[in-house]
């Protein structure tokens, strides 16, 4: 089965923090992505990356960045919190072989007070 | 952004009642086209992955059709029971070289016992 992992259920951080989330997979994909999820707006693409060192923006990338030093681990950086950065946030993979169907993390249900 | 809308937003039902919901997408550039489960507290998880026009799947009592010369799809749930409630995601690959879906906002599936 394919597992994908993220750091934490829950975190709650300050305004201006530096907030880490990190994103772990274990069946080799190529491709690893992060999205937010808010009521009423559905999912929504912050970063992708289809290979190690390599990033795209979303439809969302301001205020974020991202991390990939190896194929398995994605990071999400928040550089500076904000209140409006409050939601979850999910994880996926997915192969470049096959139907590219998306695997999912549990989520991270951030919030920034 | 690519435009994905699903219909209903939410809908409850009767436990045994029968019902479906749509996914409408671009009808240009298709490539593929997914649907997935996402239970409270729990991973979104593929149930199809569709790319053929006229393709249908079944999966137990969950079936879904795809028409991609006029950008839909349906998704049916026959005899629905209670732990069929869910959100349903809809998800449209575009191909032409981009590993990224984009996601409708769901429809939230109550089914009442």
């Amino acid at each position: 089965d394919v597992k994908v992992t993220q750091s934490s259920r829950y975190l709650v951080k300050r305004t201006g923090e530096k907030v880490f989330l990190e994103c772990v997979q274990d069946m080799d994909h190529e491709n690893m992505f992060w999205y937010r999820q808010d009521p009423g707006l559905g999912l929504r693409l912050i970063y992708f990356s289809y290979d190690v060192k390599m990033k795209e923006k979303g439809d969302i990338p301001e205020g974020y960045s991202v991390s990939r030093e190896k194929k398995e681990r994605f990071s999400l950086i928040l550089e500076s919190a904000s209140t409006n950065q409050t939601s979850m946030y999910l994880c996926a993979s997915s192969s470049i072989r096959g139907s590219y169907e998306q695997y999912f993390g549990p989520g991270t249900r951030l919030t920034v007070t | 952004i690519l435009n994905v809308e699903q219909s209903p937003q939410s809908l409850h039902v009767q436990e045994g009642d029968s019902t479906n919901f749509t996914c409408s997408f671009p009808s240009s550039n298709f490539y593929a086209l997914h649907w997935y489960r996402w239970e409270t507290a729990k991973s979104p998880e593929a149930l199809f992955v569709m790319t053929l026009n006229g393709d249908e799947k079944k999966k137990g009592r969950i079936s879904a059709t795809l028409n991609t010369k006029e950008g839909y799809s349906y998704l049916y749930i026959k005899g629905s029971q209670p732990e069929d409630s869910a959100t349903y995601l809809c998800a449209f690959h575009s191909g032409a070289g981009s590993y990224q879906l984009t996601f409708g906002k769901g429809t939230k599936l109550s089914v009442i016992p």
